[in-house]
């Protein structure tokens, strides 16, 4: 498609359960951004990648979080042994890489943690 | 740390009328502002960018302001359209932090009545 795509739309598990999220960029896009919109909340910074290597990680929140990112395109982001306070709307966005170019974001994943 | 801000949870606004959302930052290093909108149950939608070599941008409806010295930005909708209900976010990035990371305000809420 011509957009950025995540899935799954929605995903409810129970606590302490292990989930994957994932992105599948605008095609040519060599930025790939993880972003999270808790309730309420504006949208926070996860982690960053260039091509496959993330230079930036510095906002997951914990060693739970993880992400990966294969063959420059598609990426997936995991949460080991969720907590409640991992419920939140997970953002991918993706760019040209190039600065002053906008990122364009997929729907999101809508997390709910029992 | 909340490096943007928008102090205006809400703006209700008559349809026709200009829309002022205003946005606050304090990284001085920042170099590059965006708006995005934000309908239910989507990802933000691009609206409109602003370098920091430029103090103004028009797009169609939408003009971004940006005074460098009062570290603050402000989108205006002329004329506004009921479509335009929506949560607009303010963004800012600097060149110098993780190409493109993008931190963003709380985001104002904006209806626009008949």
């Amino acid at each position: 498609g011509a957009g950025v795509s995540q899935s799954p739309s929605n995903k409810v598990t129970e606590k302490g359960k292990d989930v994957e999220l994932r992105c599948d960029p605008i095609s040519g896009h060599t930025a790939l951004y993880w972003y999270r919109q808790s309730l309420g909340q504006g949208l926070e910074f996860l982690i960053y990648f260039q091509g496959n290597s993330a230079p930036d990680k510095s906002g997951l929140p914990s060693d739970r979080f993880s992400a990966e990112r294969t063959g420059g395109s598609v990426s997936t982001l995991t949460i080991q042994r969720t907590q409640q306070e991992d419920s939140a709307v997970y953002l991918c966005a993706s760019s040209t890489g190039q600065f002053n170019q906008p990122q364009h974001f997929g729907d999101g994943t809508r997390l709910s943690i029992l | 740390d909340q490096q943007v801000k928008q102090n205006s949870p809400s703006l209700s606004v008559q349809e026709g009328r200009i829309s002022i959302l205003n946005c606050d930052y304090t990284n001085s290093m920042f170099d590059y502002f965006l708006w995005y909108k934000k309908y239910p149950a989507e990802g933000p939608t691009f609206l409109i960018s602003i370098s920091s070599i430029k103090d103004k941008n028009e797009d169609g409806r939408f003009t971004v302001f940006l005074n460098k010295s009062a570290k603050h930005l402000s989108l205006h909708i002329v004329p506004s359209q009921p479509g335009d209900s929506a949560v607009y976010f303010c963004a800012a990035s600097a060149r110098t932090d993780s190409w493109g990371k993008l931190q963003f305000g709380a985001g104002t809420q904006v209806v626009v009545t008949p």
